[in-house]
């Protein structure tokens, strides 16, 4: 079972919301990342966890907060988004440190207004 | 760092025919080369992937080659069906965390 679940599939907040997008795998991966798409462009790397320590930090925005509780879960934690934050937020993991597949969930649409 | 750039940004071949696309990489010490497609409101499906101590890797109608000494690597798809029509990301990495990502490519198969 290769499979990565997202929640929810789709948000809409307010400027002032806070909200959080979920992810899970059940894989025994040890590394989760976070990325960011939008439309018609490849991913952008925004979080990695690495045995559920926060390893990299592509210097995102503290709107976004990151959350690892446990080896299968991992938390995007959203405050104060800006309109332009709008985007497809994608979760994915891998085995381990090495060079290896990342296999990614279906994503969160995110909407904010 | 890496830079990876994909062409072309779009493909559109008849139902049957085969579709190639290209990847090039700036960093030598890239070792691991995964190929991605990703449909319309979906996350991006591993398809195939290559390793830096192989040429070429072969799954069905889908084929990756990879040429170490020219920085390239290539995807190939034959007899392709409408079910093929997607954006294609390649992708490059050394460390295994850092995914380097082409820009993507666009493929319509006309039945």
């Amino acid at each position: 079972d290769t499979e990565v679940t997202q929640t929810p599939k789709h948000l809409v907040m307010g400027m002032t919301n806070k909200k959080s997008l979920k992810c899970e795998q059940h894989m025994g991966h040890r590394a989760m990342y976070w990325y960011k798409q939008k439309a018609k462009k490849p991913p952008e790397l925004m979080f990695v966890y690495s045995y559920e320590k926060l390893s990299i930090n592509e210097s995102v925005p503290s709107r976004f907060s990151p959350e690892c509780p446990n080896s299968s879960l991992l938390n995007l934690h959203l405050h104060a988004l800006q309109p332009e934050d709008s985007a497809l937020y994608l979760c994915a993991s891998s085995q381990g440190v090495r060079p290896d597949t990342q296999y990614f969930g279906p994503g969160t649409r995110l909407t904010v207004l | 760092g890496e830079n990876v750039e994909q062409h072309p940004s779009t493909l559109s071949v008849q139902e049957g025919d085969s579709a190639v696309i290209k990847c090039t990489y700036s960093d030598s010490a890239s070792n691991y080369f995964p190929w991605y497609k990703q449909e319309l409101g979906k996350g991006p499906q591993l398809i195939i992937d290559i390793r830096s101590n192989v040429g070429e890797k072969k799954d069905q109608r889908i084929a990756v080659t990879l040429n170490k000494t020219a920085k390239h690597f290539s995807l190939h798809i034959t007899e392709t069906q409408p079910e093929d029509s997607a954006v294609y990301f390649c992708a490059a990495t050394d460390t295994g965390n850092q995914f380097y990502f082409g820009t993507g490519t666009s493929l319509t198969v006309i039945p």
